[in-house]
């Protein structure tokens, strides 16, 4: 059973405008989030993590927010370039596993238009 | 400075045949990871090493063996292939302290 869930297998967004990501999850022992990105051919590699203390973080274009009561977070990247096409995936990680444990959503693919 | 690589990059197999993947780091990092990715399913854990001389079972261990050399490498072994194993396959290593993981580019392995 999916504990970490992306029910939008696909996004498209104009070029200069904000990519909304969402990410949902059933489990609540969950304490760390983080987004992915992946080119075809390649790993993914690390975007940005949420601790579960926190309801936003950001870095430059890309911001996180979580909603704990919700179960739910978000990606926004402002504003959405077309090197930003790619899939998202969003991970979640608990501390009373193993460290680094990670539970994966079946990504997003974000096209970016001009 | 390579960080996380994986080879083959590609590989064919018939259903019964074994192979081993091979991931190597050269971050001096303590903890690996091996992960399927399938269309639709995400990454799933098969295995991982938190340190040199460690391993555990993941979401999806069976049909899979693993080996953690040396804190350099982490290698996973398919025993005898069978097309539910074609994937790509990618090793990550996990930044010490923090919450991500380093990805290797990946081994696209086809079963048939």
């Amino acid at each position: 059973d999916q504990q970490v869930k992306q029910n939008s297998p696909s996004l498209s967004v104009q070029e200069g405008r904000i990519s909304i990501l969402n990410c949902d999850y059933t489990n609540s022992m969950f304490d760390y989030f983080l987004w992915y990105k992946k080119y075809p051919a390649e790993g993914p590699t690390f975007l940005i993590s949420i601790s579960s203390i926190k309801d936003k973080n950001e870095d430059g274009r890309f911001t996180v927010f979580l909603n704990k009561s919700a179960k739910h977070l978000s990606l926004h990247i402002v504003p959405s370039q077309p090197g930003d096409s790619a899939v998202y995936f969003c991970a979640a990680g608990g501390l009373t596993d193993s460290w680094g444990k990670l539970q994966f959503g079946a990504g997003t693919q974000v096209v970016v238009t001009p | 400075n390579a960080g996380v690589t994986q080879t083959p990059k590609f590989q064919v197999l018939k259903t019964g045949q074994s192979m081993t993947l091979q991931c190597a780091q050269d971050m001096n990092h303590n903890s690996m990871y091996w992960y399927r990715q399938d269309p639709g399913m995400g990454l799933r854990l098969i295995y991982y090493s938190a340190s040199e001389g460690t391993t555990d079972k993941g979401e999806v261990p069976n049909g899979y063996n693993v080996s953690r050399l040396n804190k350099r490498e982490f290698s996973l072994r398919l025993e005898s292939a069978a097309p539910s194993q074609t994937s790509v396959y990618f090793c990550a290593t996990l930044l010490p302290g923090a919450y991500e993981q380093y990805f290797g580019p990946g081994t696209r392995l086809t079963v048939t």
